[in-house]
């Protein structure tokens, strides 16, 4: 069965630490790979994609995500998060997303 | 603004009731996607219609039906709601496949009582 999994579901940080959430799913061919976020009250926004080349992909606001094919992969990371950041994300394989992670960055 | 359009933002009806959704996709996009947000159940795919015709179907309930429009507009029905129906309903679309990813609404909160 198609599936994506994220592996938590509410993760709280301090300003200025390092982010990494995972992402795994079961796909069968040609996986397009997305992250999104969701602000409080607001809907989702395309952080960042990969569906094919360098496997390191940029987003926006300083993140970045890496596809790791053996691993059914594709891990958000941001070096050093802000109280901006404060938010939901979603992980997605074309149309199917995750159940999403709750990010709480701490003042 | 995203450039999708969700009416309406705030819906509340009774049980048993039937409801319209109605969302205009991006200027240039073909495709239209149907998502139901929930607490517990997360962003769950409901349907997928590309130009016109049913492309992809998700977790949809018999009691729930879509359709896209020659305009591109696409509506969401939902019939015999129940208390469980309650949530927020996002529309998305694209420009054909999705590759490039989607572009969501400000979604429409139904609230079923």
């Amino acid at each position: 069965a198609q599936s994506v999994s994220q592996h938590n579901h509410h993760v709280i940080l301090s300003e200025a630490a390092s982010l990494e959430l995972g992402c795994n799913y079961s796909y069968g061919g040609t996986v397009n790979l997305f992250w999104y976020v969701q602000y409080p009250g607001q809907h989702l926004q395309l952080l960042l994609k990969y569906f094919s080349g360098d496997p390191l992909v940029k987003g926006i606001k300083g993140f970045e995500a890496e596809f790791i094919k053996s691993k059914f992969s594709f891990n958000l990371r941001k070096p050093s998060v802000q109280w901006s950041d404060t938010a939901e994300y979603f992980c997605a394989v074309r149309e199917r997303f995750g159940a999403g992670t709750r990010l709480t960055v701490k003042p | 603004d995203s450039g999708v359009t969700q009416t309406p933002k705030h819906l509340i009806t009774a049980t048993g009731q039937r409801v319209t959704l109605r969302c205009s996709p991006r200027s240039g996009d073909l495709s239209v996607y149907w998502y139901q947000q929930s607490l517990d159940q997360g962003l769950q795919f409901l349907i997928q219609y590309y130009n016109g015709e049913e492309r992809a179907k998700g977790n949809i309930l018999e009691r729930f039906s879509a359709q896209q429009f020659p305009d591109l507009h696409s509506e969401l029905n939902l019939s015999s709601l129940e208390l469980g129906d309650s949530a927020l309903y996002f529309c998305a679309s694209s420009v054909v496949g999705g590759s490039y990813g989607y572009t969501f609404g400000s979604g429409t909160r139904l609230t079923v009582v």
